[in-house]
């Protein structure tokens, strides 16, 4: 079945340590978004990418890198800039041009932590 | 800007009851609209979309929602609460003019009680 692959579920990093975040979506997709969940804060947009090798910034993009060298894979890294990396991390992906209508598949989502 | 509100950070009712679960939207153009449901540690899934086709959209679990222009709104409801809808709901509205964006409610935590 089709879907959208996010890993680890739990990671923990410690003060000044960059992480890695995994999302792979083998759903044929040409957009995929990173985002941030806080309690009662609804979930912010980090980052998006339409297209192999280009990604634009979202809201709360300070701290945080992408890439998108392939079209199945779009990683999240949290680097030492974001000075309050502890939240639940959400990647998700859509069609993009005409199919507008289509909403997102998510994944199941990284419970980072800082220790 | 577009930007959505849900009324209600918490609601809660008892098991058999109405479950009403309110969305607004500011746009001056009908945006498509959808509604996503999350359980604890987990993504989130779509329960049902509004996408100028009709205004009463049915969705899983028993769930709809009425597209209302006049009051911007798109409601969710469902008859009979049971004691698995009890979730995260997020009202998102993807702008008809930039398909590259969705803009998320802040979300209400529906408590259902036996």
């Amino acid at each position: 079945d089709g879907g959208i692959t996010q890993s680890p579920k739990y990671l923990f990093r410690k003060e000044g340590q960059n992480v890695t975040l995994s999302c792979e979506q083998n759903l044929n997709h040409d957009a995929m978004y990173w985002y941030r969940q806080d309690p009662g804060q609804g979930l912010r947009l980090i980052y998006y990418s339409q297209i192999v090798n280009d990604f634009q910034k979202g809201d709360i993009a300070e701290g945080y890198s992408v890439s998108r060298e392939k079209k199945e894979s779009f990683p999240l890294t949290v680097t030492s800039a974001q000075k309050n990396p502890t939240a639940f991390y959400l990647c998700a992906s859509s069609p993009s041009g005409t199919e507008s209508n289509y909403g997102y598949t998510f994944g199941s989502g990284t419970r980072l932590t800082v220790v | 800007a577009q930007s959505v509100t849900q009324l209600g950070s918490h609601v809660s009712v008892s098991e058999g009851a109405l479950v009403l679960l309110r969305c607004n939207y500011s746009s001056s153009v009908p945006p498509y609209l959808f509604w996503y449901v999350q359980y604890p540690n987990q993504g989130l899934q779509l329960l049902l979309k509004y996408t100028s086709a009709a205004t009463l959209v049915k969705g899983i679990n028993g769930f709809e929602a009425e597209f209302k222009k006049s009051e911007t709104s798109f409601h969710l409801t469902k008859p009979s609460a049971h004691m698995s809808d009890a979730a995260e709901y997020f009202c998102a509205v993807r702008p008809s003019y930039n398909f590259n964006k969705f803009y998320f409610g802040s979300g209400t935590k529906l408590n259902v009680k036996p």
